[in-house]
């Protein structure tokens, strides 16, 4: 079983709708969550980080964390096409060093 | 602030050759952590560095190594280079709180080609 598992996608929204991005993760210890975008060709950015189970809000971004699920969500409301990118879903394993895992990814495409 | 950067961009070597890609950390930051990432898949752990020693290390041989200096920039050194190496080189830098994850945040990239 993979550590962290997403949808690679591709996910395609229309502009102005509600895209809703999902992880789960095998680790129960873990206790932070991030969530990354990538833009083809470029290094990942932190969009995100959650590490309480709930809602977290900024701007037009929401992360979910449901922790006896093992379930991390990114949710981007009124996306626009500058949105499209790769989103990684990112645990830390404090066991080894404080890493993060990442899953592979889920291709976002928002059309206009 | 300063962010993250890495050196060189781009980087071409052959099989069997040496390199040593660079990473400047975000100032305020003391910890670097390593990640390779193959097209397609997500950033894979090498190892992380703090106050100067290894930090934990993921699934890679011994062929890759790496160093942090006093000023917190790194270096990560593979030797014996194979064409599966081929992948861009991701520096995380982070500043190191105890009992919580530390946000990462990373440099450019270094993209290698193995021929």
């Amino acid at each position: 079983q993979k550590e962290v598992e997403q949808n690679s996608g591709p996910l395609s929204v229309p502009e102005g709708a509600i895209a809703s991005l999902n992880c789960t993760y095998s680790d129960r210890g873990s206790q932070s969550f991030f969530w990354y975008r990538q833009y083809s060709g470029k290094s990942p950015e932190l969009i995100m980080s959650i590490y309480s189970n709930g809602d977290k809000e900024d701007g037009r971004f929401t992360a979910q964390l449901n922790k006896a699920s093992q379930y991390v969500s990114l949710l981007i409301r009124d996306s626009q096409p500058s949105d499209s990118a790769t989103y990684l879903c990112a645990v830390n394993i404090m066991e080894y060093g404080n890493k993060l895992v990442f899953g592979a990814g889920t291709i976002l495409r928002v059309k206009s | 602030e300063t962010g993250v950067t890495q050196s060189p961009t781009h980087l071409i070597k052959t099989r069997g050759q040496q390199v040593t890609l660079r990473c400047s950390s975000q100032s305020g930051h003391n910890t670097v952590s390593w990640y390779q990432q193959a097209l397609g898949q997500g950033p894979q752990f090498i190892f992380q560095y703090y106050r100067e020693e290894e930090n934990g290390r993921g699934n890679f041989p011994p062929r890759f190594s790496g160093l942090q200096f006093p000023n917190y920039s790194s270096e990560l050194n593979v030797n014996a280079l194979e064409l599966d190496d081929s992948a861009l080189y991701l520096c995380a830098s982070s500043f190191r709180r105890r009992g919580s994850g530390d946000e990462q945040f990373f440099g450019p990239g270094t993209r290698l080609t193995v021929l």
